[in-house]
């Protein structure tokens, strides 16, 4: 299985700073098939980036992707209220599909 | 807009089978391009892949689950299904239903509100 290793764990901020939100893969990811997905307490989550670096509708341009093989990183500018969440990353290079263990986005 | 509803009993008592459906609108799921998945997630844990089905295609599981799984589609109900056998506690959790929109894009773009499934006598 590829593991998927998001770091930090916690990460606090402040409004209107910059996150940037690190998921390592223990083998190499095509970069087509690394997704990003933010999810708010009782809440399902939320498609934010997939390919990498490719916006699902809806999503802001502030939120990025970027990486390749075993490094991606996902950025957020300009912190706003809504922000705050816990974010995963997920592989579908091969099965078993997997996240990351998650990163919590808290307000500093 | 696709749209995903699960629905099934919250309560369910060990080594019994847990059985849960979730209602697509505003899409098909015998359109044959999409993906029907169910991801699961312990209380206060991480999300888990479970599975997924394609209409007129093979289905695929999580080994974790071993022979335990099994998913199907209804397509008279424009449903698809998550039977899962011999359930512990550890089954305990909330169950999302999901969609990957192609077989090259297998991330998960829409998903449904997720239900609350205990596993307890």
């Amino acid at each position: 299985d590829i593991v998927l290793t998001q770091s930090p764990g916690t990460l606090s901020l402040s409004l209107g700073e910059r996150a940037s939100l690190s998921c390592r893969a223990s083998q190499s990811v095509s970069s087509s098939y690394l997704a990003w997905y933010r999810q708010k307490p009782g809440q399902a989550p939320r498609l934010l980036i997939y390919g990498t670096s490719n916006r699902a509708t809806g999503i802001a341009d502030r939120i990025s992707g970027s990486g390749s093989g075993t490094e991606f990183t996902l950025t957020i500018s300009g912190l706003e209220p809504e922000d705050f969440a816990v974010y995963y990353c997920q592989q579908s290079k091969s099965s078993p599909y997997t996240f990351g263990q998650g990163t919590k986005l808290e307000i500093k | 807009q696709v749209q995903l509803h699960e629905s099934g009993p919250g309560l369910v008592k060990p080594s019994e089978t847990l059985s849960l459906t979730c209602t697509v609108s505003g899409g098909s799921v015998s359109s044959g391009d999409s993906y029907w998945s169910w991801v699961r997630q312990p209380p206060g844990k991480g999300l888990e892949w479970i599975g997924y089905t394609v209409y007129g295609g093979s289905d695929n599981y999580n080994p974790s689950f071993k022979s335990r799984v099994t998913i199907s589609i209804d397509t008279s109900k424009n449903q698809f299904s998550l039977k899962l056998s011999s359930v512990t506690a550890a089954d305990t959790a909330v169950y999302y239903c999901a969609r990957s929109p192609t077989v090259l894009l297998r991330h998960f773009d829409y998903w449904g509100q997720g239900t609350v499934v205990t596993v307890s006598s």
